[in-house]
This record gives structure tokens, C-alpha cells and sequence, in this order.
């Protein structure tokens, strides 16, 4: 069964400076997808960044980026300029790839604080 | 185009009733699946309805059910309810399930006393 781990229960970063949140995954598979949800207080799932495992380059969205090792199955994600707004829970989640292949693993969750 | 949509958003329920959650997914989607969210256990799949197949489950006991209508919509339930039920519920929809990114609803969260 695969298994995702984030080690790092809470951040915090001082608004404007660079967080990285940590995420390794455990996975038999040689193909599947990885992302980045963000949960705000409000509760709502949003999708921050996602990587095909099949793809060398590290995705990257405006001022998130991820440090994808697929050997290490190590997938972290960079905030660059943290934000108020990127005050949340943020979660790192498996995906097999395959037909019909839908269930999410996630990790346990960060809670990123960011201090003004 | 509007996202996903879950009603109620929040209920309150005794122990042994039950209860039904409903979910809209965006238009043209037709994969919805469901997860779990709980302090203790984290996120957990439910499962998964495809063109109103199940097409996956999750780990849960045999009173977690659910079902897909004809326009996409799905509902789940929850019979003889249990104080550990108490959670928020999340569905999430994509366009066929297989490749494409899934995208949250806002949850119910449910309160069962």
C-alpha cells in the first residue's frame, strides 16, 4: 500500500521570506501523480501544484515550486514570498496513474503560520 | 463555471440515525469521489462513482454507501450512526477520474451526539 509522510506537523515563516514543507511517499509503482493542496481555514481543498512522476522537470506555479527526487520519493514544496494568505493546512497527496485510478493518499498535513 | 457544490454544509445527528450527503461536481465532470477527514485519522478515501458505477472504495465499514445519479450528482450515506462518524465529509470531481486533477467541494461537516 502506499504510504505519504510529512514529517513537519507546523511552520512558521515571516511574511515575505521562503518556506520549504516536506513530503516523502513510499510507492512500488513507477508511474503516478503527486500534489500540493492547500486547506484555509475556511476548509476548502485547493489544489496548489502537481507533478507527473514521469516528468524530469520540477513543476512550478507563480510562487510555488516543488523539489521533486523521484528516487528518494521525496516531494517538497517551496513557497517563495510567503503570503498572509498562505496561512493553511497544507497537505501532500499520492495518486496512482492508471485507467480509473482515482483514490488520493494523503499525508498527515503541515499547518503553515505565516508571521507578519 | 461553478464548482464543486456539497450540501448540507453542516449537521447535527444522534447516534443510530442516518444520515445523506449530497454533492453537485462541476459541469461536465463525471467522476466524484469521497473522502473523510478526521483529527485522528486524517483524510481517508471513501470511494469513487463513475458514470453511476462505484468504481472504487476505500476502507470503510458497509454502512458508508453512496450513489450516482444520471446527471452526476451523488449523494452518500450513513446508517446507524456513530459518535466516530462525526467528520467532515469531502467530494471532490473531475472530468473522467483517470488523469485529471480531482477539485474539493467546501465539505459537510457532520456532528454526530
Amino acid at each position: 500500500a502506499q504510504t505519504v509522510t510529512q514529517s513537519q506537523p507546523e511552520m512558521s515563516v515571516q511574511e515575505a521570506e521562503t518556506v520549504t514543507l516536506s513530503c516523502t511517499y513510499d510507492t512500488s509503482e513507477s508511474d503516478y501523480y503527486l500534489f500540493w493542496y492547500k486547506q484555509p481555514p475556511s476548509r476548502q481543498m485547493i489544489l496548489v501544484i502537481r507533478q507527473e512522476a514521469y516528468k524530469q522537470q520540477n513543476a512550478t506555479e507563480n510562487r510555488f515550486s516543488v523539489n521533486f527526487q523521484k528516487a528518494a520519493k521525496s516531494f517538497s514544496l517551496k513557497i517563495s514570498d510567503s503570503q498572509l494568505g498562505d496561512a493553511a493546512m497544507y497537505f501532500c497527496a499520492y495518486r496512482r496513474l492508471s485507467q480509473g485510478a482515482q483514490k488520493l493518499v494523503f499525508g498527515q498535513g503541515t499547518r503553515l503560520t505565516i508571521n507578519p | 463555471k461553478a464548482g464543486v457544490t456539497q450540501t448540507p454544509r453542516y449537521l447535527i445527528k444522534t447516534r443510530g440515525q442516518q444520515v445523506t450527503l449530497s454533492c453537485s461536481p462541476i459541469s461536465g465532470h463525471r467522476s466524484v469521489s469521497w473522502y473523510q477527514q478526521t483529527p485522528g485519522q486524517g483524510l481517508q478515501f471513501l470511494f469513487e462513482y463513475f458514470s453511476e458505477t462505484q468504481r472504487n472504495k476505500g476502507n470503510f465499514p458497509g454502512r458508508f454507501s453512496g450513489r450516482q445519479f444520471s446527471n452526476s450528482r451523488s449523494e452518500m450515506n450513513v446508517s446507524t450512526l456513530e459518535l466516530g462518524d462525526s467528520a467532515l465529509y469531502l467530494c471532490a470531481s473531475s472530468f473522467s477520474g483517470s488523469y485529471e486533477t480531482q477539485y474539493f467541494g467546501p465539505g459537510t461537516r457532520l456532528l454526530v451526539l
